[in-house]
């Protein structure tokens, strides 16, 4: 079976531009969360869905938003994109509620914002 | 409020040598979840195990052993005989049974090297 899959690996935008994340979970796994992870740093709970719905949010601006399609597969979008939104973008499936059972992590979208 | 403190920011030992990596946690939840987390220089976070607030038994899987402590709020995680794959950074992290987000709070990361 895939793992989860993220695309792009890497992407560059510049300051003001809009991002678009993707995620595609393991097959059976019906929640998905989105980390961001600064350089040195663990990663910080952006969002999670489950079942189509968002369940959780963390501490970011309404720059972000996301979504999660029929197929469980999930966008993150961010808008207005600022110097600090550099960072590796984490997304985790789970077959329920992230922290109830083991997630397990794609290989991440390296953003960097010039 | 919960936090996870992950006080050794780099360890540096030579291959071979056990080596144990500390987790102290605060949480106000009874139910909790603690897991420990591998990340290699390749970025993907890799799972290494999960623990309940209920189950205080130590485990070992091959190298790896996890040693919970409620009274402490410890669950640190030590590698037998080290080897120069295991260098990494490591994480723990914690979720509440009570956290309508359903989130993992982590700690900072300790990073590991291990020098053949």
């Amino acid at each position: 079976d895939a793992g989860v899959t993220q695309s792009p690996t890497h992407l560059i935008k510049t300051r003001g531009q809009q991002v678009t994340l993707r995620c595609s979970p393991i097959s059976g796994h019906k929640s998905v969360s989105w980390y961001q992870q600064v350089l040195g740093q663990g990663p910080q709970f952006i969002f999670q869905y489950y079942e189509k719905e968002e369940r959780g949010r963390g501490n970011f601006p309404d720059r972000f938003s996301a979504r999660q399609f029929p197929n469980y597969s999930s966008e993150l979008n961010v808008n207005a994109l600022l110097l600090g939104d550099s960072a590796l973008y984490l997304c985790a499936s789970s077959r329920e509620g992230q922290g109830r059972t083991e997630a397990f992590f794609g290989q991440g979208t390296r953003l960097t914002v010039v | 409020a919960q936090k996870v403190t992950q006080a050794q920011t780099e360890i540096s030992v030579v291959e071979k040598e056990d080596v144990t990596l500390d987790c102290v946690y605060e949480t106000r939840d009874t139910t909790y979840y603690l897991f420990w987390y591998k990340q290699p220089p390749s970025g993907e976070l890799v799972f290494l195990i999960r623990r309940n607030s209920f189950d205080e038994q130590n485990e070992i899987s091959g190298r790896y052993s996890w040693n919970f402590q409620k009274s402490t709020s410890s669950f640190n995680f030590t590698i037998t005989a080290s080897q120069v794959v295991d260098s990494a950074v490591y994480f723990c992290a914690l979720s509440e049974a009570q956290d309508s987000n359903y989130q993992l709070i982590w700690g900072a990361g300790t990073k590991l090297i291990i020098k053949p």
